[in-house]
């Protein structure tokens, strides 16, 4: 079945440990993103990538980091997270940047 | 500043009650323009993609429309299941994946 994973679903931490989401798709995908959705904001990009190392910053990268060291896996990286990254995270791919499949989701929470 | 907004931001209707939910936006260089359907803690599942003024496209009781200015999701004869939070999105080319969401509308079809 063609899919985007990712790990954690739901995530409970603390100001300033380090965490990483997983992002994996199935679908040999070039392009992958990072999205975070709050209330009243809607999606608004994180990161992106177009293949293998090639990454950039969407419209709000204060505080992430992403890789894209294989094909298949995008994880995003919080390094010292901080209560305004308390959110919904999705993570898409897509081949031909029309239609983009996303993952089902991590909620993350900052305490 | 580009910018996607869309209205209302929640509409409820009764079950076959017809309604149209609008996505305007300000962009330079439109290069295409998705709706997407989103339940509640899922992921958005894409809808249609539509790249020049004038296009229409259906889908069961589902149809979307684009103008230079705005896109129309029209509704007809809605039923329970249709209840969902629809978001629209453009897509400016450049950074293959840079889409811009607009806030979404929520929609419930009450029996």
């Amino acid at each position: 079945e063609a899919q985007v994973t990712q790990n954690p679903r739901y995530l409970i931490t603390v100001t300033g440990k380090k965490l990483t989401v997983t992002c994996s798709q199935n679908m040999n995908h070039e392009y992958m993103s990072w999205y975070r959705q709050d209330p009243g904001l809607g999606l608004r990009q994180i990161y992106y990538s177009m293949n293998v190392e090639v990454t950039d910053k969407g419209d709000v990268p204060e505080g992430y980091k992403v890789s894209r060291k294989e094909k298949r896996n995008f994880p995003l990286i919080l390094e010292s997270p901080s209560p305004n990254q308390t959110s919904l995270y999705f993570c898409a791919s897509t081949n031909r940047g029309d239609e983009q499949f996303f993952g089902p989701g991590t909620r993350l929470t900052v305490l | 500043e580009d910018q996607v907004t869309q209205s209302p931001e929640a509409l409820r209707l009764q079950e076959g009650e017809s309604s149209s939910l609008n996505c305007s936006y300000t962009v330079s260089g439109l290069r295409g323009l998705f709706w997407y359907r989103q339940d509640p803690g899922k992921g958005p599942e894409f809808l249609f993609t539509l790249y020049s003024a004038g296009e229409e496209k259906e889908k069961e009781r589902l149809k979307a429309t684009l103008t230079k200015k705005e896109s129309f999701l029209h509704i007809t004869a809605p039923k329970p299941e249709d209840s969902a939070t629809y978001l629209c999105a453009v897509y400016l080319g450049g950074g293959y994946n840079k889409l811009i969401f607009g806030a979404g509308t929520r929609l419930a079809v009450h029996p």
